[in-house]
Parts: structure tokens; C-alpha cells; sequence
């Protein structure tokens, strides 16, 4: 089956950087996810890594480690507005193709 | 930007009744998902369609549960016989082609409140 963990909830204060980490087990991996929901709203889709290493959008960054099955999304001097739950999501590949399944969600609060 | 739209918003219903949800997906996509997210949890994959078929479906998905793209826009989710624990917000999405790259676009997802 597939798990992933990832820290329940985070507090930092506006203009900060913030860490979240992700750890996932599974078979057929492809890559590693991360969304943004904010209360009563929809996922959003934040960053995808296929491969090693780091991917920059903006004050966004997201970094995939697959030999240890580990990941982190990065959030640089935070807005009150980032204040939402954060979804690491495995892509994995079954029989019938592929498959999103996310994590528990970390829920961040910035605080002025 | 394009959109996925989904309706009602909110769904009251009774224990037993049956309900369809309905999505549009964008209208360029191929590859239709639904999820649900109990309140508070995560979320949760219920079932991926491609070519009108069932392409994946997860243990949640029994056979009170099934989809349909019953025409070119509309992709439906249909819960016979609704329990309490089926109480959550539903939530459908698209990609435009399966590679594993492609983000998921969610709808703003219809809440299911069953009394």
C-alpha cells in the first residue's frame, strides 16, 4: 500500500521561512505533490518533482529526495494568507494508471 | 482559467436516500477523479475515469458508490442508499493528459450532510 507522514501542524510568524516535510512509502512512484487548501476551499495544486532535487515557484520551493523516500515544501517570507493546510500527494502508477493519493494534510498558521 | 464546476454546493439528505453528484471537468480533459475529504481529514481517492471506464478505484468504493459521464461535459457521482458516515465534502477533478506531471485540477467540491 502507500502511506505518506507529514507533521500535523506548523506555526510561524509573517516574514519567516517555513519548512514542511514528507515522507512516503510506496510502490510505482513517480513523483511527489504538494497542494494548498485553504478552510471551505478546494486543493490547489502548489509544485510536482519527478526527479532529485529543488523546484523554485517563487516564494514556493519544493525538494524531492527518492532514495529517501522524502520531500519538503518550503515557504519563504510567509503572508497571512499562506495560513492553510498543506497536502503532500504521492503520484504512483497502478494497474489502471495513475493515481494521486494524498497525505494527511499539515495545517500552518502564520502569526503577525 | 478554465474551471472545474461542481453542483449543488450543498446536499442535505436522509439516511438511505440516494444522491448524484454532478461535476463538469475542463473541458479539454481526459481524466476524471472523484475524492472526498471527511471534515477535519484528509483527502481521500475514491475512483479515476478514462475512456468512459473505471480506470482505478480505491476500498472506499463499494457498490453503493458509481460514476457515469452520462454526456460530453458532465461526469456524475452517484451514492445509493446514503449512510451517516458518507457525511463529507466531495470533491471532483481533471487532468488533461496522464502523465504523471500533470497537476490535478479540484472543483470547489459539494458538501454531503446525510441525517
Amino acid at each position: 500500500g502507500q502511506s505518506l507522514e507529514q507533521p500535523s501542524e506548523v506555526t510561524a510568524v509573517e516574514g519567516a521561512i517555513v519548512q514542511i516535510n514528507c515522507t512516503y512509502q510506496t510502490s510505482g512512484f513517480y513523483g511527489l505533490s504538494w497542494y494548498q487548501q485553504h478552510d471551505g476551499g478546494a486543493p490547489t495544486f502548489l509544485s510536482y518533482n519527478g526527479l532529485d532535487g529543488l523546484e523554485e515557484t517563487g516564494r514556493f520551493s519544493s525538494f524531492l529526495s527518492r532514495s529517501d523516500s522524502y520531500g519538503y515544501l518550503l515557504l519563504q517570507e510567509l503572508q497571512m494568507k499562506d495560513s492553510a493546510s498543506y497536502f503532500c500527494a504521492v503520484r504512483w502508477r497502478g494497474a489502471g494508471g495513475f493515481k494521486t493519493i494524498f497525505g494527511a494534510g499539515t495545517r500552518l498558521f502564520v502569526k503577525a | 482559467e478554465p474551471e472545474v464546476t461542481q453542483t449543488p454546493s450543498h446536499q442535505v439528505t436522509q439516511m438511505g436516500q440516494e444522491v448524484i453528484l454532478r461535476c463538469v471537468p475542463i473541458s479539454n480533459h481526459l481524466y476524471f477523479y472523484w475524492y472526498r475529504q471527511i471534515l477535519g481529514q484528509k483527502v481521500e481517492f475514491l475512483v479515476s475515469f478514462y475512456n468512459n471506464e473505471i480506470s482505478e478505484k480505491s476500498e472506499i468504493f463499494d457498490d453503493q458508490f458509481s460514476v457515469e459521464r452520462p454526456d460530453g461535459s458532465n461526469f456524475t457521482l452517484k451514492i445509493r442508499s446514503t449512510k451517516l458516515e458518507d457525511s463529507a465534502m466531495y470533491f471532483c477533478a481533471s487532468t488533461d493528459r496522464e502523465a504523471s506531471v500533470s497537476p490535478l485540477h479540484f472543483g470547489n467540491g459539494t458538501r454531503l450532510t446525510v441525517t
